[in-house]
């Protein structure tokens, strides 16, 4: 079966520091991988997503990035992070178009911005 | 632009009552929509749906495609606490990536 997992769970990070969030798939080759954020109390946006190593396209403007160095790795990265950054980070997976679009979440990063 | 709608915001209600959760969609080449339950974490699965009037039941939980009117509901009977989460639905668009766009969500809370 397939497993995703999500590092740190938790984060506490001064404003202008590097930010650096790892996500990794088990049990699947060649998913299609994608990065939300969902502020409190709020629906879940779509910051990036990716359809194979290397290939990564942006949903919305901002100072963060994402790297697919990995077949099953999705990492979302800032080189400053801003007080806005702050929220719920979660990681989700897909097998591709059909009956396997449905996407799977990590367990989801909490980063607070001070 | 694909947009999703859920209504309501939040509900609060009490043991052993019956909810009923709204999702409306505007999808370009709809092919399904999907229902998450959101607790402390993650969105977890609950239902794909894909056709019209067939619906999906899970337990006290079942849920119903009206792909004329472009709607969706999401019932629960004899709720209990533990039905308490955010109610999450979202419909995947064409492009490569099969982005899912989600709807604001239902905050539900079950009192005892």
């Amino acid at each position: 079966s397939q497993t995703i997992h999500q590092w740190p769970a938790t984060l506490v990070q001064p404003v202008g520091s590097p930010l650096s969030l790892e996500c990794t798939v088990e049990g699947t080759s060649n998913p299609n991988l994608y990065w939300y954020r969902q502020a409190a109390g709020r629906g879940l946006q779509l910051l990036f997503y990716s359809v194979g190593i290397g290939q990564i396209s942006s949903e919305v403007p901002q100072n963060l990035s994402a790297s697919r160095p990995q077949d099953r790795q999705f990492i979302l990265s800032s080189k400053k992070l801003l007080l806005s950054d702050s929220g719920f980070y979660l990681c989700a997976w897909s097998k591709g178009w059909g009956i396997q679009e449905t996407q799977y979440f990590g367990p989801g990063t909490r980063l607070l911005v001070l | 632009e694909d947009k999703v709608v859920q209504s309501p915001l939040s509900l609060v209600v009490h043991e052993g009552d019956t909810v009923t959760l709204n999702c409306s969609y505007e999808v370009t080449n709809f092919r399904s929509l999907l229902w998450y339950k959101q607790e402390k974490k993650a969105p977890t699965f609950l239902f794909m749906l894909t056709s019209s009037g067939i619906e999906k039941k899970s337990g006290r939980l079942s849920s119903i495609l009206d792909k004329k009117e472009l709607f969706s509901i999401l019932n629960i009977t004899a709720t209990q606490t533990g039905d308490s989460a955010i109610y999450l639905c979202a419909a995947p668009n064409n492009n490569a990536g099969n982005m899912l766009t989600f709807g604001g969500g239902t905050r539900l809370m079950v009192k005892p």
